[in-house]
């Protein structure tokens, strides 16, 4: 069962200009979310993450959204840069157990 | 450098064939978690030990075993392998049930 969505396979964006990725979830317990990029090769790396008992999260170019009335979250980045291009994963949790991830969005950044 | 280790880091191997994954969690990390991440598939998770023990359990089949030993590294083992199994598998660790690291990941090729 797919309870993390993130129903953009790609996303094609300009170098300076703002990406958005975004992932939807079904299960109401998750309660903590978090945004993990990988680049080929690699494992995932963390990015950033959000409890839900908060809206937004920022760390530099990265924002983090979370809805939780649409069970909606997204990942802003800005300006957008050539080394972001990766694969975007989008995780939940529900009180620490068992993540689940969505099936990621390739990123990539055109200079 | 994410401070995991997996071995191998590529495995080719007949259907029908048994292997072993191997997973060094970063140092001081009590807990493990293994990942199948299929073609244009989401991470998939397949289980958790902690310390030792079995903590959780995702989608991993009943061919698909593992285990934790005392000094925290663990192994997956794979038997009577399908063309469908072909992946990548990744094991990740933590201190913090949130907060994940993942290892390079091993790629599993079944002919």
């Amino acid at each position: 069962d797919q309870q993390v969505k993130q129903n953009s396979p790609s996303l094609s964006v300009q170098e300076g200009r703002i990406s958005i990725l975004n992932c939807d979830y079904t299960n109401s317990m998750f309660d903590y979310f978090l945004w993990y990029k990988k680049y080929p090769a690699e494992g995932p790396t963390f990015l950033i993450s959000i409890s839900s008992i908060k809206d937004k999260n920022e760390d530099g170019r990265f924002t983090v959204f979370l809805n939780k009335s649409a069970k909606h979250l997204s990942l802003h980045i800005v300006p957008s840069q050539p080394g972001d291009s990766a694969v975007y994963f989008c995780a939940a949790s529900a009180g620490g157990n068992d993540m689940r991830f969505g099936a990621g969005t390739r990123l990539t950044v055109k200079p | 450098d994410s401070g995991v280790t997996q071995t191998p880091k590529h495995l080719i191997t007949a259907t029908g064939q048994r292997v072993t994954l191997r997973c060094s969690p970063r140092s001081g990390d009590l807990s493990v978690y293994w990942y199948q991440q299929s073609l244009d598939q989401g991470l998939q998770f397949l289980i958790q030990y902690y310390n030792g023990e079995e903590r959780a359990k995702g989608n991993i089949l009943e061919r698909f075993s593992a285990q934790q030993f005392p000094d925290l590294h663990s192994e997956l083992n794979l038997s009577s392998l399908e063309l469908g199994d072909s992946a990548l598998y990744f094991c990740a660790s933590s201190v913090r049930a949130n907060e994940q690291f993942f290892g390079p990941g091993t790629r599993l090729t079944v002919l």
